[in-house]
């Protein structure tokens, strides 16, 4: 069973660009989050979907972060534009239900602002 | 809210000697799991062990066990014959128990991580 996908593994942007990463769960799994992960620390929470539902985007920076999950399959994390301090490993999880079940991670996209 | 401390940066074992790796927390839910979750250079996040709050005994999964003091909010990890491969970063995490509708739910919160150095 392939595991969780995201690209691209590495990213390299100037300042104020845009930039997108993308995540394809394990197939069946109904939850889907994002968490950032700065050098040397753990990850935290942006955004965790229940289907296409985000449900809990309390630490996303909205005014120039999204997401979205429009068919509760696949999901799609922006920064526009991104800013110095956004370099970092982005990464996607995804789990049957977000109750009970183990949370399976990808690779990581790791951004690099200059 | 609730923290995850790992106050250990970095830790070193010898080949087949035993470790173990420190971690507390702070909550006030009575109903919780903590894991622990290694992350080697590749960076791919791999589950551990797990930990339900509810149980008294300690998880065990081959090598790896942990020691649970809930009354003390301590959750360490212990790996036994350390193997070369066991390498990497850990990090604890910390996840309510709650329903799927609540905010909080399957939300990890994890600890600064531990790098872990296994000597040939």
């Amino acid at each position: 069973e392939a595991g969780v996908v995201q690209s691209p593994r590495y990213k390299i942007i100037e300042k104020k660009q845009p930039v997108a990463f993308w995540c394809n769960p394990i197939s069946g799994h109904n939850t889907l989050y994002w968490y950032l992960q700065n050098l040397g620390q753990g990850p935290e929470l942006l955004i965790r979907y229940e289907n296409e539902e985000a449900v809990d985007d309390s630490q996303l920076p909205k005014d120039r972060f999204s997401a979205e999950r429009l068919k509760g399959v696949d999901s799609t994390l922006k920064i526009q534009p991104a800013e110095l301090g956004d370099s970092a490993v982005y990464l996607c999880a995804s789990s049957l239900w977000s109750s009970y079940s183990e949370q399976f991670f990808g690779p990581g996209t790791r951004l690099t602002v200059l | 809210a609730q923290t995850v401390t790992q106050s250990q940066p970095e830790m070193s074992v010898q080949e087949a000697e035993t470790v173990t790796l420190s971690c507390t927390y702070d909550t006030s839910e009575s109903d919780y799991y903590l894991f622990w979750y290694k992350q080697p250079p590749s960076r791919q996040m791999i589950l551990v062990i797990r930990q339900e709050a509810y149980k008294q005994q300690n998880a065990t999964e081959n090598r790896f066990s942990v020691n649970f003091q809930k009354a003390a909010k301590s959750f360490s990890l212990k790996i036994s014959d350390s193997q070369l491969g066991d390498a990497a970063m850990y990090f604890c995490a910390y996840r309510s128990a709650g329903l799927s509708g609540s905010s909080n739910t399957g939300k990890l919160i994890f600890g600064q991580g531990t790098t872990l150095q296994v000597k040939p």
